[in-house]
């Protein structure tokens, strides 16, 4: 497609269950980035990936997030039993390196 | 760290006033700058971009942005705002140290009276 597609755009976990946040970049985009994006606030850095090389994940909350993009295509986040204060708006964006960034819908994740 | 400043947390202006949004960064070397809007239920959508050269940049729909380097600011400007404008208004920046990671402000609400 021409945009970046985020999959599931809703998703409702009950608390302690995984989930698993899909994102397919721009086709030839290097640069992938997850962001975690509260009410009401600005898009917070998660993790970054140059191909399939995660070179930054110093804004992962904790061990329970987890992204990996083997290929250097398809991006995956996964949260480990979710908490209530996992509930966000995740966004996956991607670019050339040190470009503007083109973002996808995001998925909200609910946590109940 | 680097990090970005947007004071504006909800502006509220009648259409055809003029809009300026503050948007300081706080980096010493180069990088690139941003402002992202949101519309309600849409994504993040680049509004204008600075990379070099004329720091006085222009984007879509009418707005432009001032980049000044001794202030360490970027703040967004438009001369007649339109009810079309309201939105979440995202100010953005690149370090070049930081491996190209993106870093935004928390956001500014504009909400247009008609």
């Amino acid at each position: 497609g021409a945009g970046v597609s985020q999959s599931p755009r809703y998703k409702v976990a009950k608390r302690g269950q995984d989930v698993a946040l899909r994102c397919d970049p721009i086709s030839g985009h290097v640069s992938l980035f997850w962001y975690q994006q509260a009410l009401g606030q600005g898009p917070e850095f998660l993790t970054y990936f140059q191909n399939e090389a995660q070179l930054d994940k110093s804004g992962l909350p904790s061990d329970r997030f987890f992204a990996e993009r083997p290929e250097g295509s398809v991006s995956t986040l996964k949260i480990q039993r979710t908490q209530q204060e996992d509930s966000a708006v995740y966004l996956c964006a991607s670019s050339f390196p040190a470009e503007e960034a083109f973002f996808g819908q995001g998925t909200r994740l609910t946590v109940v | 760290a680097q990090s970005v400043s947007q004071h504006n947390h909800h502006v509220i202006l009648s259409e055809a006033a003029s809009l300026e949004l503050g948007c300081n960064y706080s980096y010493g070397g180069t990088v690139n700058l941003f402002w992202y809007v949101q519309y309600p239920g849409q994504h993040l959508q680049l509004l204008l971009k600075y990379f070099s050269g004329d720091p006085l940049v222009k984007g879509i729909k009418g707005f432009e942005a001032e980049f000044i380097k001794s202030k360490f600011s970027f703040n967004l400007r438009k001369p007649s705002v339109q009810w079309s404008d309201t939105a979440e208004y995202f100010c953005a920046v690149i370090a070049y140290s930081s491996a190209s990671k993106i870093i935004f402000g928390s956001g500014t609400r504009l909400s247009i009276r008609p």
